[in-house]
């Protein structure tokens, strides 16, 4: 299966603490960008990625949340000292292509919980 | 200050049938639209698109038509099957249009697409 991967797939935190994220793009992509999905409401962007640059983090909250795309190795969205708000599924897609008229390959998401 | 609309929560369709979704926008920025297709627990998976210069786009049992003066598309689906049934969202993007939007997607809230059999 040469799709996104995100783990894990469900990640229950307590609030006050850390949540880490992970999604390895398709093989070859090099573009990714991560969205948000609450409740009854549909993807929101976050931020767009390329190897090593964070190139648009304008729908990123600007407090707790950081992403990363390190020349090796899988993209990181992090989340300190988590608050029940951030309950959401959190989905990454990645892109052979940054802006262009190409679709973004999506990941099954990772369904975070706050308790 | 929602950019796409999907003003249809739900929609109930025979077996066999047309199914209709509908999508609008309000960014005249946008030139790229794409649907998408959502089972529960998964991710998005990519439908069909179509760019600005176009008015209609097919692919098999989907067809992508596009307004650009009324900013509004909408998704046909012939005939409509069971396995059809899903979340369907429309997406919105400034493709090439470039500025800051970096070919970020713009989602609609989405439509539950239920086909009967």
């Amino acid at each position: 299966n040469a799709g996104v991967m995100q783990n894990p797939r469900h990640l229950v935190r307590r609030r006050g603490q850390e949540a880490r994220l992970r999604c390895s793009p398709v093989k070859g992509h090099s573009h990714v960008y991560w969205y948000r999905q609450l409740p009854e409401e549909g993807l929101k962007f976050m931020v767009y990625l390329q190897k090593e640059n964070i190139i648009d983090e304008s729908g990123m909250p600007k407090e707790r949340f950081s992403a990363e795309f390190p020349k090796e190795g899988p993209s990181i969205l992090r989340i300190q000292q988590v608050v029940r708000g951030d309950s959401a599924a959190y989905f990454c897609a990645s892109s052979p292509f940054g802006p262009s008229y190409n679709e973004q390959f999506f990941g099954p998401g990772t369904r975070l919980t706050v308790l | 200050d929602q950019q796409v609309k999907q003003n249809s929560p739900s929609l109930s369709v025979q077996e066999g049938r047309i199914s209709i979704l509908n999508c609008d926008y309000t960014n005249s920025m946008f030139d790229y639209f794409l649907w998408y297709k959502k089972y529960p627990a998964e991710g998005p998976t990519f439908l069909i698109s179509i760019s600005s210069i176009k008015d209609k786009n097919e692919d098999g049992r989907f067809t992508v038509f596009l307004n650009k003066s009324a900013k509004h598309l909408s998704l046909h689906i012939v005939p409509s099957q069971p396995g059809d049934s899903a979340v369907y969202f429309c997406a919105a993007s400034e493709g090439l249009a470039g500025g800051t939007s970096y070919g970020k997607l713009t989602f609609g809230q989405g439509t539950i697409l239920t086909v009967h059999p």
